[in-house]
């Protein structure tokens, strides 16, 4: 099965200052995803990448960026944090041509 | 941009009960629709998907998929304690990016 990692698992982090949440997959997937879960919403789309080098902006992409510097490795990047930022985020592999997703474990992340 | 929108938004039956879970989409020309399951804690794990009008079924689970009411639905036989989480619905775009309803939790009493 296929296997992805989040790490860290929990932070805190204050207002203003700058997030880095990490995904890796080794299962050699194109597709790569990173979601924001809050109670009410489900899953929301912030950013994906269909390889090495690219990423692309989904539903709510504003406040959040991206980074795709292998087939491996998916960076989310909160430059400058804010309490509207404090949720659980999954990061998600597919293959290309597939659309089966295959998320990792969540980091919960609380701004405060 | 898709919108997902799945309904009850929580339900509560007795082991062994039929479970029928609903997901409306808002794009026709959407492509597969996937279901997922979560565990409190957990990230979601894909259980069944459909592409095709009509239904599929994977030993107790059951989907049917009508593409021109725009409507989806999970049901799950024999229902047991083990189902008990949240189902997520998810419908691919043409860009192969999920969107996701959120959610029905599901609770099977012994």
């Amino acid at each position: 099965e296929a296997a992805v990692t989040q790490s860290p698992r929990n932070k805190v982090a204050v207002t203003g200052g700058k997030v880095t949440l990490s995904c890796n997959q080794t299962n050699n997937h194109n597709n790569m995803y990173w979601y924001r879960q809050d109670t009410g919403h489900g899953l929301r789309l912030i950013h994906y990448s269909y390889g090495a080098g690219s990423t692309e902006k989904g539903d709510i992409p504003d406040g959040y960026k991206a980074s795709r510097p292998s087939q491996e490795n998916f960076s989310l990047i909160l430059e400058l944090a804010t309490p509207s930022q404090t949720s659980v985020y999954f990061c998600a592999s597919g293959a290309a041509g597939e659309d089966t997703q295959y998320f990792g474990p969540g980091t919960r992340l609380l701004v405060l | 941009q898709e919108k997902v929108q799945q309904s009850p938004e929580s339900l509560i039956v007795p082991e062994g009960a039929m479970v029928s879970l609903n997901c409306s989409f808002s794009d026709s020309a959407s492509q597969s629709i996937w279901w997922y399951q979560q565990h409190p804690g957990k990230g979601p794990k894909a259980l069944i998907s459909i592409f095709s009008n009509g239904n599929k079924k994977e030993g107790r689970l059951t989907v049917y998929l009508n593409r021109a009411s725009l409507h989806v639905s999970l049901h799950i036989k024999d229902s047991q304690p083990s189902d008990s989480a949240v189902y997520l619905c998810a419908v691919n775009d043409n860009n192969n990016a999920p969107r996701f309803g959120a959610g029905t939790k599901l609770s099977v009493k012994p």
